[in-house]
C-alpha cells in the first residue's frame, strides 16, 4: 500500500500561472482533504469531497477548485496564482466512521508563486 | 477565530523526562479530538485520539487526557526520546455531519534533547 500519494513534491509559479496538484490514495476512502500550512497557522482546510463526483469549500477556498472524478484521485487547482498561495500543501483521506476518525496524509507539495 | 489553540510554539525537554503538550479549544460542539506529529518535510502522522465520553486514552509512552469543563487537552510523552523531536499538532472534529472535517492547531516544536 503506497497509502497517500501527492504530485509533484515541489514546484515554482509564476503569478498568473496555473497548475494542478494530484492527490491518490490507494485505501478505498470515501473522504478526501486539501489542506495548506503555513508558518504559525497550522493547517487550514480548503476543500474536501465525502465521495466521487462531490466537492464541498473549507475554511479557505478562495483561488482554488477541485475536482473528484475517481474515487481515488482527488485534484486541486490554481487557475492563477498569486504569491499568497506559496504554501506546503497536504492531501488527506480518510474513511467513514461515525463518532471521529483519523486522516491519513500525503507527504506535501512545496509551492512557490514569485 | 482561532478554535483550536496550542500557546506553546516551541517545548525543549530532556531525553528520559516527560512532555507535557497542551492544546485549548473553544467550540464545545467538538466531541472528538487527536495529536499528530509532524516530522520536516514529511506529512502529519496520527499519534493518539480520544472521544469526549472519557477523559484519558493511553497508547504505550502517549497518553492524552481531556478536560471538557477547561476545553483543554494535553499529551504527554513518558519517557521521552530524541525520535519524539517533531512538531505536535492538536485537530478536534465535531463528528456527526462534519464529514471528518479537522480544526488543527498552530503546533509545537518538541526538541528532546539526549
Amino acid at each position: 500500500n503506497a497509502g497517500v500519494t501527492q504530485t509533484p513534491k515541489f514546484r515554482v509559479l509564476k503569478t498568473g500561472q496555473s497548475m494542478t496538484l494530484l492527490c491518490a490514495q490507494d485505501m478505498n476512502h470515501e473522504y478526501m482533504y486539501w489542506y495548506r500550512q503555513d508558518p504559525g497557522m497550522g493547517l487550514r482546510l480548503i476543500h474536501y469531497s465525502v465521495g466521487e463526483g462531490t466537492t464541498a469549500k473549507g475554511e479557505v477556498p478562495d483561488g482554488y477548485n477541485v475536482s473528484r472524478l475517481k474515487k481515488q484521485n482527488f485534484l486541486l487547482g490554481l487557475e492563477s496564482a498569486a504569491p499568497s498561495q506559496t504554501s506546503v500543501y497536504f492531501c488527506a483521506s480518510s474513511y467513514v466512521l461515525a463518532g471521529g476518525n483519523e486522516q491519513y496524509f500525503g507527504p506535501g507539495t512545496r509551492l512557490t508563486v514569485t | 477565530d482561532q478554535q483550536v489553540k496550542q500557546n506553546s510554539p516551541s517545548l525543549s525537554v530532556q531525553e528520559g523526562r516527560i512532555s507535557i503538550l497542551n492544546c485549548d479549544y473553544t467550540n464545545s460542539m467538538f466531541d472528538y479530538f487527536l495529536w499528530y506529529k509532524k516530522y520536516p518535510a514529511e506529512g502529519p502522522t496520527f499519534l493518539i485520539s480520544i472521544s469526549s465520553i472519557k477523559d484519558k486514552n493511553e497508547d504505550g509512552r502517549f497518553t492524552v487526557f481531556l478536560n471538557k469543563s477547561a476545553k483543554h487537552l494535553s499529551l504527554h510523552i513518558v519517557p521521552s526520546q530524541p525520535g519524539d523531536s517533531a512538531v505536535y499538532f492538536c485537530a478536534a472534529s465535531t463528528g456527526g455531519t462534519s464529514y471528518g472535517k479537522l480544526t488543527f492547531g498552530q503546533g509545537t516544536i518538541l526538541t528532546v534533547h539526549p
